[in-house]
């Protein structure tokens, strides 16, 4: 099993641009989420999804927009990158089986830098 | 602003030795989790602590609870260079609901 793949893994964005990132799984997880990683920092929640068709806003959702069209996927959207989007990108997901008392499965990252 | 702290925020120890590192939070929660995260890599689940329990072992991981302190511990016992990574608490269930909500981790560096 793949678990949770990102794509891409590295872009580089000048500021004004838009772009989208997929979010992928393949275990039937209802959750789903997108953190950003800046340096030294733990994790921030951008948004969450609690399953298809649903989204929600999370602790920094500015900028950013999400769509959750099909349950193993979730896209996160940058319509107009600003430098201060430039960080590392996760996505998360987790079984809806024990609501909370479930871990999370993260993928490995998308490395996203605005100039 | 981030419900979990950990203390320290770096630690480097030589290889056999313990590591031990902490996190407080600070709203009710349903569980604590413990993930380790390699570098360049997404985060890895190690632990799961619930609010009832105040104790819990996982091979060499050792994780206690006080939810009075709204504090939590991790003990990696007799580690080795593999340890190496940065460590994080999340706060989940309670006041985050589906969510969590983690600590700025801790850099663990096991010396050979």
């Amino acid at each position: 099993n793949a678990g949770v793949t990102q794509t891409p893994k590295f872009r580089v964005l000048k500021t004004g641009q838009s772009m989208t990132l997929l979010c992928a799984q393949d275990m039937n997880h209802e959750y789903m989420y997108w953190y950003r990683q800046d340096p030294g920092m733990g994790l921030r929640l951008i948004h969450y999804s609690v399953g298809e068709g649903t989204t929600a806003k999370g602790e920094v959702p500015d900028g950013y927009n999400v769509s959750r069209l099909k349950k193993q996927n979730f896209l996160l959207g940058l319509e107009s990158a600003a430098p201060s989007q430039t960080s590392v990108y996760f996505c998360a997901s987790r079984p809806i089986t024990g609501h909370s008392n479930q871990p999370q499965h993260f993928g490995d990252g998308t490395r996203l830098s605005i100039l | 602003s981030q419900q979990g702290e950990e203390d320290p925020q770096a630690l480097s120890i030589q290889e056999g030795e313990n590591a031990t590192m902490n996190c407080s939070y600070k709203t009710s929660i349903n569980n604590l989790q413990w993930y380790r995260q390699n570098s360049g890599r997404g985060l890895v689940h190690l632990i799961l602590i619930r609010s009832n329990e105040r104790e819990k072992h996982s091979g060499r991981l050792r994780v206690t609870l006080d939810t009075s302190k709204k504090s939590s511990s991790l003990l990696i016992t007799a580690s080795r260079a593999a340890d190496t990574a940065s460590y994080f608490c999340a706060a989940g269930g309670g006041a985050a609901g589906n969510k969590l909500t983690f600590g700025g981790g801790t850099r663990v560096l096991v010396k050979p």
